[in-house]
């Protein structure tokens, strides 16, 4: 069955520094990953995604994600964070058949501080 | 695009009521999905499917019906509301492939 752990529930960081948010799943097979960003009574934004390739990716508002597979992880990272940052961050993990299910963690809330 | 819509936005039941939570989206997507969002629970799938016709159970399925009669729509009915149902819930869409699900704005319900 398809799993995804986000082992923190808070990550407080100050403005300027760096950020990493992790992430571990499971899922047979080869993994499709994603991050999705909620900001307060909002629904959630996609950032980023893992499909294949490059271990390190790219995504919106100058986040990026390290795919590693020997330790099944796919942690969020940012090198400034920035005070506007501060919301709940989900990764989601989705197994290789395309009508797969898409599995959320419980999230993460990143607190950045001036 | 107004992509994927929700309505009503907040809606208050008593225990034992039925109602239908909308969900549409105008971006030809075959693949749909329901979730409810929970404090420290993250977003649990409900209900998905996968083309007008087919539909199938998520991780929480128990208290909720779907129907897909057309690629558009894709409705949540809960049968007979519960407390444990108060929940933020999200319907999601994503087209074919890789790509990822765009979700609609929530429907905040309480059950009393």
């Amino acid at each position: 069955a398809q799993s995804v752990a986000q082992p923190e529930d808070q990550v407080n960081v100050a403005e300027g520094n760096p950020l990493t948010v992790k992430c571990t799943y499971s899922v047979s097979g080869n993994p499709y990953l994603f991050w999705y960003v909620q900001y307060p009574n909002r629904g959630l934004q996609f950032l980023l995604k893992y499909i294949t390739g490059d271990n390190l990716v790219k995504g919106s508002y100058g986040f990026e994600a390290e795919f590693n597979k020997s330790q099944t992880s796919f942690h969020l990272k940012k090198p400034s964070a920035l005070v506007s940052d501060s919301a709940l961050y989900f990764c989601a993990v989705r197994g290789s058949s395309n009508t797969g299910k898409l599995i959320f963690g419980q999230g993460t809330t990143l607190q950045v501080k001036p | 695009n107004a992509g994927v819509t929700q309505t009503p936005k907040f809606q208050v039941l008593k225990t034992g009521q039925s109602m239908t939570l909308q969900c549409a989206q105008d971006m030809n997507h075959e693949y749909m999905s329901w979730y409810r969002q929970d404090p420290g629970m993250g977003l649990r799938l409900i209900h998905y499917s996968v083309g007008a016709g087919i539909t199938d159970q998520g991780e929480v399925p128990n208290g909720y019906n779907v129907s897909r009669s057309t690629t558009e729509d894709f409705p949540l009915r809960l049968l007979s509301a519960a407390p444990s149902q108060t929940s933020v819930y999200f319907c999601a869409s994503r087209g074919q492939g890789y790509n990822e699900q765009f979700f609609g704005p929530g429907t905040r319900l309480t059950v009393l």
